[in-house]
């Protein structure tokens, strides 16, 4: 059982370049939960799923945006990356109803 | 969301045991207390979670304060493997939905060999 994958590991992105983050889950896990995590801030929430279909704002969501269309899959698309979205990308997933959240190993992304 | 203080750091000797003390003095009633940590280049792992009364796992022990203003975080033999940092977060009851983790800066905790 592989559990979150994320992909890339790592990029780097020219400023204005669209980018999506890749994120597959294996548990079937209702919920899905992409952070950024920067020196000094800690993890924000960027976007959620609480299921398939289903999305939400977090406590940074401008700059990014999810879809899900189905179970498994989750990306996270930047539109047109700015250097302030360097940052450390984790993907996370949580059966609903409970506050477990298993992680992604995360993708390092600098835009410059 | 409450608010919790953690020291930004403490120190361990393998094979000792750690306490990892947490301040969550704002918790609603219904506010579980999760912990996770974060290893070096990883990402975030669950590590426990109580709401009133003390909790035990595989991985640690949880001590809950009666008046549940504060909380501990257990490691019984303190290993290599369990530097990092150290993330106490209440969070809501469940409602059949997802409930966002708020993460603070918590506790770097190394581990002398």
């Amino acid at each position: 059982i592989a559990g979150i994958t994320q992909a890339p590991t790592s990029q780097i992105l020219a400023a204005g370049r669209r980018m999506t983050l890749r994120c597959t889950q294996d548990m079937r896990h209702n919920a899905m939960y992409w952070y950024r995590q920067d020196l000094g801030l800690g993890l924000r929430l960027i976007h959620y799923s609480n299921t398939a279909g289903t999305t939400g704002k977090g406590e940074v969501p401008d700059g990014y945006s999810v879809s899900r269309a189905n179970t498994d899959d989750f990306p996270l698309t930047l539109a047109s990356a700015v250097p302030s979205q360097t940052s450390v990308y984790f993907c996370a997933s949580s059966v609903s109803g409970r506050n477990e959240q298993f992680f992604g190993p995360g993708t390092r992304l600098t835009v410059l | 969301d409450a608010k919790t203080t953690q020291p930004n750091s403490m120190e361990s000797n393998e094979e000792e045991p750690v306490h990892l003390p947490c301040n969550h003095s704002t918790i609603s009633g219904t506010d579980y207390i999760h912990w996770y940590r974060q290893l070096p280049s990883q990402g975030p792992e669950y590590v426990i979670h109580g709401l009133t009364s003390n909790v035990n796992n595989r991985m640690a022990s949880l001590a809950i304060a009666e008046d549940r203003k504060s909380s501990t975080l257990i490691l019984h033999r303190a290993t290599l493997r369990d530097a990092a940092v150290y993330y106490c977060i209440p969070t809501p009851t469940p409602r059949g939905g997802s409930e966002k983790l708020v993460f603070g800066k918590g506790t770097k905790l190394t581990v002398n060999p």
